[in-house]
C-alpha cells in the first residue's frame, strides 16, 4: 500500500541553523501539506501546496519557513534560522484530487538546542 | 483561536465497552468532520468522516454522530478493543478558494483496558 515517507526521523540542530525536512508524498497525489505538533499540544496546520505554489498558510508559517517541490517526488520544508520553539514533530501529508482524506507520514522530530 | 475543541485529554474504558470521544467546534463554515487516530511514533491515520449535512455515519465498530445545532460531534467505538488505544484527533475541514484547510483538535488519549 502506498504511503507518505519522511526523512530524517529525528533531526537535532543548533539554534540559528537551517534545516530541511523531506517528504515523499504518495505518487498520484496533487495536494501536499505540512503540519507540526509541539509536544503535548494539538496538530497545527502550517501550509498547503498545490500546482507548485502555496495555496494557504497559517500565521505560524512566517518568512523563516519555505516549501518546495524540487522534483516530481520530493516535498520539502525549510526552516531558515531555527528557534528553540521550532522544536516539534513535523508531519507531511498528501491528498489526491477530489479526495477528502489526507495521508500522513510518520513525522520528523525536530529538536533545536 | 481554538475552532475545534476536545475537552477530554484522556479516557479509559474497559475492553468490550463503548468508548465515546467528544468534539466541539465553533466555525459554521466547516463542511466535513473527520476523526484521525494516532499511535506513538506514527502519523495520524484517517478513521471516519461525516458530512455537515448528515447526522450519523457508521463504519464497522466506529460511528460518528453530528449535532449541528450544538456544534458537537462524537465518535463511538463499540465494542472497544485494546488495539484501539491511541490518541484520537477530531478535525474539521473548510474550503477556502477551492482549497481545503483542516483544523485539528487537541486530541483525546484513549486507553482500552483488557
Amino acid at each position: 500500500e502506498p504511503e507518505v515517507t519522511q526523512t530524517p526521523s529525528h533531526q537535532v540542530t543548533q539554534m540559528g541553523q537551517e534545516v530541511i525536512l523531506r517528504c515523499v508524498p504518495i505518487s498520484n497525489h496533487l495536494y501536499f501539506y505540512w503540519y507540526r505538533q509541539i509536544l503535548g499540544q494539538k496538530v497545527e496546520f502550517l501550509v498547503s501546496f498545490y500546482n507548485n505554489e502555496i495555496s494557504e498558510k497559517s500565521e505560524i508559517f512566517d518568512d523563516q519557513f519555505s516549501v518546495e517541490r524540487p522534483d516530481g517526488s520530493n516535498f520539502t520544508l525549510k526552516i531558515r534560522s531555527t528557534k528553540l520553539e521550532d522544536s516539534a514533530m513535523y508531519f507531511c501529508a498528501s491528498r489526491p484530487s477530489g479526495g477528502l482524506e489526507q495521508f500522513f507520514g510518520p513525522g520528523t522530530r525536530l529538536t533545536v538546542l | 483561536d481554538q475552532q475545534v475543541k476536545q475537552n477530554s485529554p484522556s479516557l479509559s474504558v474497559q475492553e468490550g465497552r463503548i468508548s465515546i470521544l467528544n468534539c466541539d467546534y465553533t466555525n459554521s463554515m466547516f463542511d466535513y468532520f473527520l476523526w484521525y487516530k494516532k499511535y506513538p511514533a506514527e502519523g495520524p491515520t484517517f478513521l471516519i468522516s461525516i458530512s455537515s449535512i448528515k447526522d450519523k455515519n457508521e463504519d464497522g465498530r466506529f460511528t460518528v454522530f453530528l449535532n449541528k445545532s450544538a456544534k458537537h460531534l462524537s465518535l463511538h467505538i463499540v465494542p472497544s478493543q485494546p488495539g484501539d488505544s491511541a490518541v484520537y484527533f477530531c478535525a474539521a475541514r473548510r474550503l477556502s478558494g477551492g482549497y481545503q484547510k483542516v483544523t485539528f483538535g487537541t486530541g483525546t488519549k484513549l486507553q482500552v483496558i483488557p
